[in-house]
């Protein structure tokens, strides 16, 4: 059964920062994997998307890398705003239809003005 | 382009009812899934439809089914609801295999 575990738990640094948060999944067996932010009591928005056979992706001030065979991913946030706060959740696909996610239990990150 | 719209946003319910929730994807998406989301939590996945075919069931009883009609929107029912079953519920839809786009969700309440 695939496990998505999340660290740190919450986070919270003064704006400028540049932060690393980390996922760890039990299964490599993965098909794809997914950054995503929740607003407090909104849904979810993707950041990024990583196949598993790609290393990392970058879209602004954001980079998530994947290492599949050691289980593990991370998302960095260069230059950090308070707009940045929110939680973040990472999600990995078990099949080819793309839908079916397990969701790690989030990082809430707070960014200090 | 209008993004993926949940009804209703709120509803509150009592042990015992039954619950319809809806979900209208994205223009072109024919993938949807449905995702329970508990507060604190991560969301879990129930269930998925492509092309009105159920393509995935997650770990929830038979209380929980699903269906997608031929404009791809979709419907979640919940019967018996029980007072664990109050969460957030989020329908998301995708072309296939792409990013995930998540609707705002309906917050349901059991009393």
């Amino acid at each position: 059964k695939q496990e998505v575990t999340q660290i740190p738990a919450a986070l919270s640094v003064p704006e400028g920062e540049n932060l690393v948060l980390n996922c760890s999944f039990t299964d490599s067996a993965i098909y794809n994997l997914q950054w995503f932010r929740q607003d407090p009591g909104k849904g979810l928005t993707s950041l990024l998307l990583i196949q598993s056979s790609q290393r990392e992706q970058t879209s602004g001030r954001l980079n998530a890398s994947l290492d599949k065979s050691s289980g593990r991913s991370t998302l960095y946030i260069a230059a950090s705003q308070p707009g940045d706060s929110a939680t973040y959740l990472c999600a990995v696909s078990r099949d080819n239809y793309g839908q079916n996610f397990v969701f790690g239990p989030g990082t809430r990150l707070s960014v200090l003005p | 382009d209008a993004g993926v719209t949940q009804s209703p946003t709120h509803l509150i319910k009592t042990r015992g009812q039954h619950v319809t929730l809806r979900c209208s994807p994205i223009s072109g998406h024919k993938s949807v899934s449905w995702y329970q989301q508990v507060l604190g939590q991560g969301p879990q996945f129930i269930f998925q439809y492509y092309e009105k075919e159920e393509r995935g069931r997650g770990n929830f009883p038979d209380r929980f089914s699903a269906r997608q009609f031929p404009n791809y929107s979709s419907e979640l029912n919940v019967n018996a609801l029980l007072l664990g079953d109050s969460a957030l519920y989020l329908c998301a839809s995708s072309l296939r295999d792409e990013k995930l786009f998540f609707g705002s969700g309906t917050q349901l309440s059991v009393l």
